[in-house]
């Protein structure tokens, strides 16, 4: 499967913890995403790195999160000192270039007890 | 501001009539719109999107749909609706380098 994969697919923590998810994106995609969606929501956008550059953070993105992407290919995105409020689907996308379309990844439910 | 509406939390159509999903938006700049698809426990799917060119955007799954520039407007349509159609869609806009994500519709294709 050459699709977008994300990994872990659910991760249950409590309040406190940090986490740390990862997504490996289509090969050859040097634009890739991070969104977070809620219950009865469309995606929200977090941030956006261009190979290995993050050009956007959206102002939704505390302090308390952090995306890297140090080789240009896969991502991972840290949430320090996790909250309830973070409980959500964290979703990848990766894309060829600005303005071609967004293929996503199954996503990651983070539930903070 | 960006913004993407969906004013429809929920549409109900029955199977073999036509179908519309509205969508309504306000961008700054052109307008790069998008419809993905959403079903149970499975990762957004690209329907379609409009970047330039012709008004009717014809998609996936005998999807389509229609830019209005004067109504900004990006309505998703079907002909005829198929049960396997009834998911969550969701409308989106690119601006800058930032995609909007509209709240999304639940369709239900009643058989």
């Amino acid at each position: 499967d050459t699709g977008v994969s994300q990994n872990p697919r659910h991760k249950i923590t409590k309040r406190g913890q940090n986490v740390t998810f990862r997504c490996d994106p289509i090969s050859e995609h040097n634009r890739l995403y991070w969104y977070r969606q809620t219950l009865g929501q469309g995606p929200e956008f977090l941030t956006y790195f261009q190979n290995e550059a993050q050009l956007e953070k959206s102002r939704l993105l505390s302090d308390r999160f952090s995306a890297e992407r140090p080789k240009g290919s896969f991502s991972t995105l840290e949430i320090q000192r996790t909250e309830q409020g973070d409980s959500a689907m964290y979703l990848c996308a990766s894309s060829p270039e600005v303005v071609a379309t967004q293929y996503f990844g199954p996503g990651t439910r983070l539930t903070v007890l | 501001a960006q913004s993407v509406a969906q004013p429809e939390d929920q549409v109900n159509v029955a199977e073999g009539n036509p179908l519309t999903v509205k969508c309504t938006y306000s961008v700054s700049g052109n307008p790069y719109l998008f419809w993905y698809v959403q079903y149970p426990n499975r990762g957004l799917q690209f329907l379609l999107k409009y970047i330039t060119g012709d008004n009717l955007v014809k998609g996936s799954y005998g999807f389509e749909a229609e830019f209005n520039k004067s109504q900004t407007s990006f309505h998703l349509k079907k002909p005829s609706a198929l049960v396997s159609d009834s998911a969550l869609y969701f409308c989106a806009v690119r601006d800058d380098n930032q995609f909007y994500f509209g709240t999304g519709t639940s369709l239900t294709v009643i058989p």
